[in-house]
């Protein structure tokens, strides 16, 4: 079955450290890719996004993530969390048009 | 702020109530999509628009029904309700000129039933 997996459903990292949130899915071709990240109270926001080409985007924010074709995944960094970066962050995916998303990951920063 | 604007924010109502919920998308996005947000489900995509017609239907329920209207904003309407019911319900629109959703959504803020 096609599915979205964010392994992590907490992580908590200190204020300055690197961050990797992972995220795998099972589709059989390779689908659009996304990470959005919802703060407390508010809705969804796209942070980046892969359709094709290079494997390693850029997003807002200072996040990136890389496509791993060969691992189905498409794990979201960043090399320095800021207290504001605590949030929700989702993984999505659309494969002909059907967008699913992660469980999501909480993400704490300690300072 | 992504110019998608739900209302109303917060709304309580009590089991076999019905209420509606409602959407307008960012200037010019043709498409609009509804989500239900619960702690043991997660991200549901209930429903697409587009253009005023549905474009494609996720785990809704047939308590559920949901429109688009000619000026693009989208209704949500939630009947017989039960207390599972209980959930933020996101629109988001896309440009989507194609009617194809590549993903690329922007988010309303939500609407938070709660249903006693």
């Amino acid at each position: 079955a096609q599915s979205v997996t964010q392994p992590d459903i907490h992580i908590t990292v200190s204020e300055g450290a690197s961050l990797e949130l992972r995220c795998n899915y099972s589709y059989g071709a390779t689908p659009y890719l996304f990470w959005y990240v919802q703060s407390p109270g508010q809705g969804l926001q796209l942070l980046l996004k892969y359709f094709s080409g290079d494997t390693l985007v850029q997003g807002i924010k200072g996040f990136e993530a890389e496509f791993k074709r060969s691992q189905s995944s498409f794990n979201l960094r960043k090399p320095s969390v800021h207290w504001s970066d605590a949030a929700e962050y989702f993984c999505a995916v659309n494969n002909n048009n059907d967008m699913r998303f992660g469980a999501g990951t909480r993400l704490t920063v300690k300072p | 702020d992504s110019g998608v604007t739900q209302t109303p924010k917060h709304l309580i109502t009590a089991t076999g109530q019905r209420v509606t919920l409602r959407c307008s998308p960012r200037s010019g996005d043709l498409s609009v999509y509804w989500y239900q947000q619960s702690l043991d489900q997660g991200l549901q995509f209930l429903i697409q628009y587009y253009n005023g017609e549905e474009r494609a239907k996720g785990n809704i329920l047939e308590r559920f029904s949901a429109q688009q209207f000619p000026d693009l904003h989208s209704e949500l309407n939630l009947s017989s309700l039960e207390l599972g019911d209980s959930a933020l319900y996101f629109c988001a629109s896309s440009v989507a000129l194609s009617g194809e959703n590549t993903g690329e959504l922007f988010f309303g803020e939500g609407s938070r039933l709660t249903v006693l």
